[in-house]
């Protein structure tokens, strides 16, 4: 079965520079959400969208945007990196009604800033 | 605000042990849902179990079987004869119910590390 799928799985960035992230969400789950994972945490909340719209917003810095495309897929875009952004970045998917069936989660992201 | 909270930062069992995964939350949300992910070594984040606020039957899945009790806010999760494929990071997590701030997005926990030695 087709899964959440994450690209790239890893990226090493410089501080400064800016990074993106992409996501590709289940076919027919219109909702995505980011999180952000930091060595020994847990995941946090970053965003959320639902058919193409932001439908809630978590802990993201300004620093931080994210989109919805009309293909469902999304992006993460983090300029001016930081050490702090290194983490591991997660992208879930979900169809309408999240609470009737779990979040499907990629396998991340690992950011790496240096 | 909601909040979860895992006692246990890490256990280390020997194989074959039973071991429990503690998970206390708190909400306002009169309906919620209760979650457990695993996080193996690879990093990534497997989904478990899906507990709705109002159905507090517990639920056994193989070696698996969580807890849930409303009274205390817990849904404790224990491993049967744990095998050494169990080490991981375990997460309990939480979501409030449609129309309120916390639908749709997860509060996990501050995750177990859970070690079966061999």
């Amino acid at each position: 079965a087709a899964g959440v799928i994450q690209s790239p799985r890893h990226l090493i960035k410089e501080k400064r520079e800016t990074a993106t992230l992409k996501c590709y969400p289940i076919p027919r789950h219109d909702t995505v959400y980011w999180y952000q994972q930091g060595p020994g945490q847990d995941p946090q909340f970053l965003i959320s969208f639902y058919e193409k719209m932001q439908s809630d917003k978590g802990s993201i810095p300004d620093r931080f945007s994210a989109q919805q495309f009309s293909d469902y897929h999304s992006e993460l875009n983090m300029s001016s990196l930081e050490l702090g952004d290194s983490a591991l970045y997660f992208c879930a998917s979900s169809l309408p009604g999240f609470l009737n069936t779990e979040a499907f989660f990629g396998q991340g992201t690992r950011l790496t800033v240096v | 605000a909601q909040k979860v909270t895992q006692a246990q930062t890490e256990i280390s069992v020997v194989e074959k042990e039973d071991v429990t995964l503690d998970c206390v939350y708190e909400t306002r949300d009169t309906t919620y849902y209760l979650f457990w992910y695993k996080q193996p070594p690879s990093g990534e984040l497997v989904f478990l179990i899906r507990r709705n606020s109002f159905d507090e039957q517990n639920e056994i899945s193989g070696r698996y079987s969580w807890n849930f009790q409303k009274s205390t806010s817990s849904f404790n999760f224990t491993i049967t004869a744990s095998q050494v494929v169990d080490s991981a990071v375990y997460f309990c997590a939480l979501s409030g119910d449609r129309g309120g701030t916390s639908y749709g997005k997860l509060t996990f926990g501050q995750g177990t590390i859970l070690t079966v030695h061999p």
